[in-house]
């Protein structure tokens, strides 16, 4: 059975990078994409990119200037890079698998890691 | 602020049936990009509950069914049962963002 789980740091100063990883466990890490998202404490969901297996990347456009996204299949892990942090990019991050069935894939996500709560504070 | 609109809760008694809109625009539903569907219980991760407009993932009851018209789309729940209390999030895609996966606000369902 294929699991996702998200490691890094649990709090992060203000100004500096926050940096998580996701591991793939249980299955392979190609032909799907993988997704970052956060959700603040007590607010709703926030896509914050994808990345491909190949490499190839989508940011949001509100946080493409912060984000970096990359992956390393011989390990089954991407990682995520957001600069300059602030209080408001507290939150639980989530990483996902982009949804295919069928020999079909959507814009949609069905396998998700449990979170991870990164605290922006000094 | 969401792209994708939703009503902030809704509510219903045991067995009765609730609906979850979702409004978008041009540039995402009505683009004819496919709508999904989360459910969020308490301190857990999203779980897909519908997938490209009205498909149940395996596993997944039919008292969960979605529909999709124009800008807008629609998530309902028959048969309401205490475990379905949760927050329920439906989520696009957006071509005007340079293609971007965008969620709606999310909705809280209180079973009476």
């Amino acid at each position: 059975q294929v699991q996702l789980q998200e490691s890094g740091p649990g709090l992060v100063k203000p100004s500096e990078t926050l940096s998580l990883t996701c591991t793939v466990s249980g299955g392979s890490i190609s032909s799907y994409y993988w997704s970052w998202i956060r959700q603040p404490p007590g607010k709703g969901l926030e896509w914050i990119a994808y990345i491909h297996y190949s490499g190839s990347t989508n940011y949001n456009p509100s946080l493409t200037s912060r984000v970096t996204l990359s992956v390393d299949t011989s390990k089954s892990q991407f990682s995520l890079r957001l600069r300059s942090v602030t209080a408001a990019d507290t939150a639980v991050y989530y990483c996902a698998r982009q949804h295919c069935i069928g020999g079909s894939c959507y814009w949609s996500f069905d396998l998700w890691g449990r979170g991870t709560l990164v605290t922006v504070s000094s | 602020q969401s792209v994708l609109t939703q009503p902030p809760s809704v509510s219903g008694a045991p067995g009765q049936r609730v609906t979850i809109s979702c409004t978008g625009s041009s540039s995402d539903i009505g683009a004819g990009y496919d709508v999904h569907w989360y459910q969020q219980l308490p301190g857990t991760a999203p779980k897909l509950l519908i997938y490209g407009n009205g498909n149940r993932p395996s596993g997944v009851p039919d008292r969960f069914s979605g529909s999709k018209s124009g800008t807008s789309a629609s998530l309902a729940i028959t048969g309401l049962q205490a475990e379905d209390e949760a927050d329920y999030y439906c989520q696009s895609y957006d071509s005007s963002l340079s293609g971007s996966v965008v969620f709606g606000g999310g909705t809280k369902l209180t079973v009476l």
